[in-house]
C-alpha cells in the first residue's frame, strides 16, 4: 500500500529533550515536506527536499533541523524542544517533476512539549 | 495581504443543499491550485486540482478559477453529512510548495 508514515503519532516531551520525529514514504517521491498545524493558523511549511541532500527552509523553520541521506526518509529534529513547538506535524511526499502533483500526507504527530 | 484567504467558517448547510467555498490568492503568477479536505484530527486529503480558468467537475464537487480576480472556490452538490470537515485551499509557490488557507469548517446538517 502507497503511504506516508510517521513516528511515533502521539509524543510528550519536556523542554530542551532532544527529539526526531520520523517520516518514510514508499512511493518514490522526490519531494518531502513537514508542515505544523495550529488553531488559527493552519498548516505552515517547516522545511521541504527537492530530493537526497537537498533540502531547504519552508515559512517556519526556527527551531528545526532536516535531513535527506535516503530518497524514503526525512526526519524532523527538535534539538531542544520548547512549549510553542507543541502541536501537530504533518509530512508529506510528492513527485517533483510536475505542478499538478498530489501531495500526500503521513497520518500526523501530535507533540506536547512542556 | 496573507497568500491564501478563506473564511473560516463555520458554513452550516442542511443535508442536500449546494455548499460553496471560497479561497483567494495573492501571487498573481500561481499556475496550480488544490482543495484538501481534512477531518478532525485526520491528514488533508486531495479532493480536487485545478490550474485552467473555468470550472471543473469530479462527481458532487466543481472547482471554479478565475485567475483574473484570483478566486478559486469550490462547491459541493447534494451536501451529505460525511462531507462535514475542515476544507483547505492550497496554492502552489514557485517550486513545489504549497501554501495553505486557514481553511473554512462546513457543517452539513441532516
Amino acid at each position: 500500500e502507497a503511504q506516508v508514515t510517521q513516528n511515533p503519532r502521539y509524543l510528550i516531551t519536556v523542554t530542551g529533550k532532544k527529539l526526531t520525529v520520523t517520516c518514510s514514504q514508499n512511493m518514490n517521491h522526490e519531494y518531502m515536506s513537514w508542515y505544523r498545524q495550529d488553531p488559527g493558523l493552519g498548516l505552515r511549511q517547516i522545511y521541504y527536499s527537492m530530493n537526497v541532500e537537498v533540502t531547504d527552509k519552508g515559512d517556519v523553520p526556527e527551531g528545526y533541523k532536516v535531513s535527506r541521506k535516503e530518497k524514503r526518509n526525512f526526519p524532523l529534529i527538535l534539538e531542544s524542544p520548547s512549549p510553542n513547538q507543541t502541536s501537530l506535524y504533518f509530512c508529506a511526499s510528492s513527485y517533483a517533476e510536475s505542478s499538478y502533483n498530489e501531495q500526500f500526507f503521513g497520518p500526523g504527530t501530535r507533540l506536547t512539549v512542556l | 495581504q496573507k497568500e491564501v484567504e478563506q473564511n473560516s467558517g463555520p458554513l452550516s448547510v442542511p443535508e442536500g443543499a449546494i455548499a460553496s467555498l471560497n479561497c483567494t490568492y495573492s501571487d498573481r503568477g500561481s499556475q496550480s491550485f488544490f482543495w484538501y479536505r481534512q477531518y478532525s484530527g485526520k491528514s488533508p486529503e486531495l479532493i480536487m486540482f485545478i490550474y485552467s480558468n473555468g470550472d471543473k467537475e469530479d462527481g458532487r464537487f466543481t472547482a471554479q478559477l478565475n485567475k483574473a480576480s484570483q478566486y478559486v472556490s469550490l462547491l459541493i452538490r447534494d451536501s451529505q453529512p460525511s462531507d462535514s470537515a475542515t476544507y483547505l485551499c492550497a496554492v502552489l509557490r514557485a517550486g513545489t510548495a504549497l501554501i495553505f488557507g486557514k481553511g473554512t469548517t462546513l457543517s452539513v446538517s441532516s
